[in-house]
């Protein structure tokens, strides 16, 4: 089975700017979750979705918004950047049933000048 | 609030030596519990869960109610183990939403 693929893998953008960055789960799986990674943080949570909802929310503000397609793949969109906005994100599947291991895609490194 | 804290960064090893990386929680209900690890230049992956109880690659990790610990532990640490280890916590039964830790990266020597 291929693995989770997200596209773009580099991206820079200036203050201001927003962003989209997709997510293509392993096939099968119904469950997306996103991440941020910065240095200060470390791994923080976005959010999940599930069956094209979202399902579980991390304290982040409304700026950064998710959704899913019916194919599963997700996207999310980070609107009026900030610098501190740079980060890795990390987009994650799982299949579903209970405690399941959650397989991460390589990241999108974004850069916000 | 939830939260996991290691507080170790750095854990410097000799080859064929113990390993225990520390990882604390905070969490009002009961918690599912994991390590991920990330080897350079390769995704984060899973190395173990509490709820399997399981030893992978030699390591293990008890839950600790008590002391609301979850520590991993090696016998004998080898070089191809040197990487970022992460504790995390999940809110979900499905181990989605993972709270991590901020990370302890091991270096294994000869």
């Amino acid at each position: 089975k291929a693995g989770v693929t997200q596209t773009p893998r580099y991206l820079i953008k200036t203050r201001g700017q927003q962003v989209t960055l997709s997510c293509s789960p392993i096939s099968g799986h119904r469950s997306v979750s996103w991440y941020q990674q910065t240095p200060g943080q470390g791994l923080q949570f976005l959010f999940e979705y599930f069956s094209e909802t979202q399902r579980n929310k991390g304290n982040f503000p409304g700026r950064f918004s998710g959704r899913q397609f019916s194919n599963s793949r997700s996207e999310m969109n980070v609107s009026t950047l900030e610098l501190g906005d740079s980060a890795l994100y990390l987009c994650a599947s799982v299949q579903g049933g209970l405690y399941n291991e959650q397989f991460f895609g390589p990241g999108t490194r974004l850069t916000v000048l | 609030a939830q939260r996991v804290t290691q507080p170790e960064k750095l854990l410097s090893v000799f080859k064929g030596a113990p390993v225990e990386l520390k990882c604390n929680y905070s969490y009002s209900g009961s918690p599912e519990l994991f390590w991920y690890v990330q080897y350079s230049r390769q995704r984060l992956q899973l190395l173990l869960r509490h709820i399997s109880r399981e030893s992978i690659k030699g390591f293990t990790a008890d839950l600790n109610k008590g002391e609301t610990s979850f520590h991993l532990k090696k016998p004998f640490a080898q070089e191809e183990d040197s990487a970022m280890y992460y504790c995390a916590l999940s809110e979900s039964q499905a181990g989605t939403a993972l709270i991590f830790g901020k990370g302890t990266t091991l270096s294994v020597s000869s």
